[in-house]
């Protein structure tokens, strides 16, 4: 199975802040990587596919980079709206798993 | 505007069986594979079982192979979820969602059907 790891597990931040957030994969699996936002009670949001292709009607103050085994997400100017929890998933292989989540928190 | 209305989640004893639905609007159904993703409680989004277009292909994970049967019916807009044999582990927030690419990528979602398996 692909294994992947999110980091940070969490992280404080302020409005206006830029993060990255890295997902670190256990094998090549080239550009098949998405991320998730996720608000507390509510269904995931997509935000990036195919590693760095912004999804629509997303703010591009979203970014996503990388490749193989190694990606990012970044927030370029962070907003009260995005604190929140962001997952990667993988999709190279049909089990289309999920990291394990970073939680965004207010400073 | 996409909606995606599950029903049929609740609690159910270890060992028995639960039907999931999820009622698809604002665009053509047939056109878009579907998946099922689940979150247990405090816990990431796990995929469970994804259908092709026209039904003919799906894919499930190992934990729910034999146990769960994903099926759609074109006609009504609707995914299921057939659940059965389900244990504690089986509990969590069941959500469909829409893939364009039958790839893994969930572009809309619905707002969850929430199952309990306890005695």
């Amino acid at each position: 199975d692909i294994q992947m790891t999110q980091s940070p597990f969490s992280l404080s931040a302020s409005v206006g802040d830029r993060l990255t957030i890295t997902c670190r994969v256990s094998q090549n699996i080239r550009t098949y990587l998405n991320w998730y936002q996720q608000k507390p009670g509510k269904a995931p949001r997509l935000l990036i596919y195919a590693a760095s292709h912004l999804q629509s009607g997303v703010p591009s103050r979203f970014s996503g980079s990388g490749s193989g085994t190694d990606f990012t997400l970044t927030i370029s100017f962070l907003q009260p709206e995005d604190f929140a929890t962001y997952y990667c998933q993988q999709t190279f292989n049909t089990l289309w798993a999920f990291g394990q989540g970073t939680k965004v928190e207010v400073k | 505007e996409v909606q995606l209305l599950e029903s049929g989640g609740g609690l159910v004893q270890p060992g028995g069986s639960l039907r999931l639905s999820c009622v698809a609007s604002g665009f053509t159904f047939s056109d878009y594979a579907m998946s099922w993703v689940r979150q247990a409680p405090g816990k990431g989004p796990e995929w469970v079982s994804a259908i092709s277009r026209s039904g003919d292909s799906t894919y499930y994970i190992g934990s729910v192979k034999g146990r769960f049967v994903i099926s759609r019916d074109n006609s009504k807009n609707t995914l299921y979820l057939q659940m059965s044999s389900l244990s504690a582990d089986d509990t969590a927030v069941y959500y469909c969602a829409k893939d364009p690419i039958y790839g893994g990528r969930f572009d809309d979602w619905g707002q969850g059907t929430l199952v309990t398996v306890s005695s």
